[in-house]
């Protein structure tokens, strides 16, 4: 089974600048998330998409974030523009269900953006 | 919001030797409990979970402990060799609310 595809694996631009990252989750997998994981600290969820809907976006900076997931399948992540402090890794993971007794999140490798 | 802490933050052992890392989270609703391993340039990889119902679970030389009481869980690695050398982060969830809430981590250093 392939993993959670992401890409590109490094980005760096300068502040003010736009960038876009793109993730494919695992086959069927409907839930699909976005996390900000700065160094030394734990992912932070920025949102959450049920197939193509949004669960949940409440940490989302939606004046410069932005997030969408056509087709129910793989999802790109925008920021524009960017700030220093957005520099981080950002991570893309998927699950196969939202409810129940589990909900085991499959990561991708990250993309790591410094901005300048 | 679901206030979680890890303890220790840097654990460094000795080859052979055990290592527990502890989990504190707020959310009394908070009804599965996993742990997730780091590796360098790497995403999060789920080693172990546990769910509310349960109060300890084992696979070979990792178990995960669950006080639902005091909130908290505990992630136990025996025999420790230097690829257990990484992140670990615990990350509680209220399955019912969708949301699931990381620590900020533990690293932790297996000397050989």
């Amino acid at each position: 089974e392939a993993g959670v595809a992401q890409s590109p694996r490094y980005k760096i631009i300068e502040k003010r600048q736009s960038v876009a990252f793109w993730c494919n989750p695992i086959s069927g997998h409907a839930t699909l998330y976005w996390y900000q994981q700065i160094l030394g600290q734990g992912p932070k969820l920025l949102i959450q998409f049920q197939n193509n809907g949004v669960v949940d976006d409440s940490q989302l900076p939606k004046d410069r974030f932005s997030a969408e997931r056509l087709k129910g399948v793989d999802s790109t992540l925008k920021i524009q523009p960017a700030k220093l402090e957005d520099s981080a890794v950002y991570l893309c993971a998927s699950s196969p269900r939202t409810s129940g007794n589990t909900d085991t999140q499959y990561f991708g490798p990250g993309t790591r953006l410094t901005v300048l | 919001g679901e206030n979680v802490e890890q303890h220790p933050s840097t654990l460094s052992v000795q080859e052979g030797d055990s290592a527990v890392i502890k989990c504190t989270y707020s959310d009394s609703a908070s009804n599965y409990f996993p742990w997730y391993k780091q590796e360098l340039g790497k995403g999060p990889q789920l080693i172990i979970d546990i769910r509310s119902n349960v109060g300890e679970k084992k696979d070979q030389r990792i178990a995960v402990t669950l006080n639902k009481t005091a909130k908290h869980f505990s992630l136990h690695i025996t025999e420790t060799q230097p690829e257990d050398s990484a992140v670990y982060f615990c990350a509680p969830k209220n399955t019912n609310a969708g949301k699931s809430t990381f620590g900020d981590g533990t690293t932790l250093t297996v000397k050989p």
